[in-house]
């Protein structure tokens, strides 16, 4: 079975701070590995994605996160935070097939 | 590309009522989900669609949900008869399936009111 557990529901930074929103999986192997964006009414919008290779994966909108097999990691971030970054951050795991598996979500409020 | 369309964006109906919602995918995508979106459950997918065939639909949540995909261009997912445990946003997506690591691309969602 697999599994995505992103343990912060909330967090709140101010603008112009850094970000690091954290996930977790479970899986027999090397995952694909996925960061969704959801703004307010909106549907999903990929941040980065993570398949193989370089384990430090560049996003759209000045987003990284890095792979780290060992702690079965997937830590989304950004160095500094804009007002716009304001949203729900879904980290998602596919293993073998076309079937995501989602997080619950860390909904982001940024502090101006 | 218009990317993946959904309508209606809103449906509010009674308790008992069909429902139908409805999906463009992505020209010359080959796989096609639906997903449905509730607070308690976060997102779950229902079904999902390769080369129009339903490949999975274990997540489809009871007999009174079905799906179809009668062409590569559109998919609807109906709720007969609805119920107020159904309201909840259905978003479909769509990809290039290939292998693992191809993209889901999201429709904006439509999100549904069951009185």
């Amino acid at each position: 079975a697999q599994s995505v557990t992103q343990p912060d529901i909330h967090i709140t930074v101010s603008e112009g701070a850094s970000l690091e929103l954290r996930c977790n999986y479970s899986y027999g192997a090397t995952p694909y590995l996925f960061w969704y964006v959801q703004s307010p009414g909106q549907g999903l919008q990929l941040l980065l994605k993570y398949f193989s290779g370089d384990t430090l994966v560049q996003g759209i909108k000045g987003f990284e996160a890095e792979f780290k097999r060992s702690q079965s990691s997937f830590n989304l971030r950004k160095p500094s935070v804009h007002w716009s970054d304001a949203a729900e951050y879904f980290c998602a795991l596919r293993g073998g097939g076309n079937k995501l598996t989602f997080g619950t979500g860390t909904q982001l409020k940024v502090e101006l | 590309d218009a990317g993946v369309i959904q309508s209606p964006r809103h449906e509010v109906t009674e308790m008992g009522q069909e429902v139908t919602l409805r999906c463009k995918p992505i020209s010359g995508h080959n796989s096609l989900f639906w997903y449905r979106q509730t607070m308690m459950r976060g997102l779950e997918l229902l079904i999902y669609f390769n080369n129009n065939v339903p490949i999975d639909d274990s997540g489809m949540p009871e007999d009174r949900f079905s799906a179809k995909m009668p062409n590569a261009s559109f998919s609807t997912l109906k709720i007969q008869p609805s119920e107020p445990r159904d309201s909840a946003v259905y978003f479909c997506a769509s990809s290039l399936f290939r292998n693992s690591a191809d993209t889901q691309y999201f429709g904006p969602g439509t999100r549904l009111t069951v009185l």
